[in-house]
């Protein structure tokens, strides 16, 4: 079956240009999160949603991230404004349950370039 | 302080060997453990779960010490497709994931 999608893949933008990450997550699932993984680090989580409810937007580095899920199923991140610190890999991922502790599954990331 | 601290490694074994690698964690209140594979340039991925009274998946042992706070990896007879980075992953209920930033492993043939 179709796994968690995002696109683009790859994002390359100059300092102080919006960007917009979009994750498509496994139909049907409940919860989606999104992560920061740095060069040679592990996922930083940014931030959770239970259907179009955000729960945990703690992980946010500044105000100028944003993310939304109107509908409950697809999910974007928008970055405004971006510094070159904002280059990394942002990575989407569902779990079926509502419960945080439940098997996650990743989509494939959005490589971003911070220029 | 991180929460989830991991050896970096690399451990690079031949094919064949065993080798296990540790991390350690620094919320008691974690209550769900797990082991992720990640792959160069890839999403990470479920390995397996780890429950406290250890369990095995094929040729991999996890084991649980809630009084140390540490969660072990264990490959034996190990192979090529097992280079990777594995990441440890722990979190309490209602707490989001915590990621450590892994342990390379590289099997040479």
């Amino acid at each position: 079956g179709a796994g968690v999608s995002q696109s683009p893949r790859y994002k390359v933008a100059k300092r102080g240009q919006d960007v917009a990450l979009r994750c498509d997550p496994i139909s049907g699932h409940v919860s989606l999160f999104w992560y920061q993984q740095a060069l040679g680090q592990g996922p930083e989580f940014l931030t959770y949603f239970q259907n179009e409810a955000q729960l945990d937007k703690s992980g946010l580095p500044s105000d100028r991230f944003f993310a939304e899920r109107p509908e409950g199923s697809v999910s974007t991140l928008k970055i405004q404004r971006t510094q070159q610190e904002d280059s990394a890999v942002y990575l989407c991922a569902s779990s079926p349950d509502r419960l945080v502790q439940e098997t996650q599954y990743f989509g494939p990331g959005t490589r971003l370039l911070v220029l | 302080r991180k929460e989830v601290e991991q050896d970096p490694g690399p451990f690079n074994v031949p094919e064949g060997a065993t080798v296990a690698f540790n991390c350690t964690y620094s919320n008691s209140a974690s209550q769900s453990f797990f082991w992720y594979r990640q792959d160069c340039r890839k999403e990470p991925k479920l390995l397996m779960s780890v429950y406290s009274s250890g369990n095995e998946d094929g040729r991999f042992t996890a084991q649980l010490n809630r009084a140390s706070q540490y969660i072990s990896l264990l490959i034996r007879d190990s192979k090529l497709s097992d280079s990777a980075t594995y990441l440890c992953v722990v979190n309490k209920v209602g707490g989001k994931l915590s990621f450590g930033a892994g342990t390379t492993v590289t099997v040479r043939a």
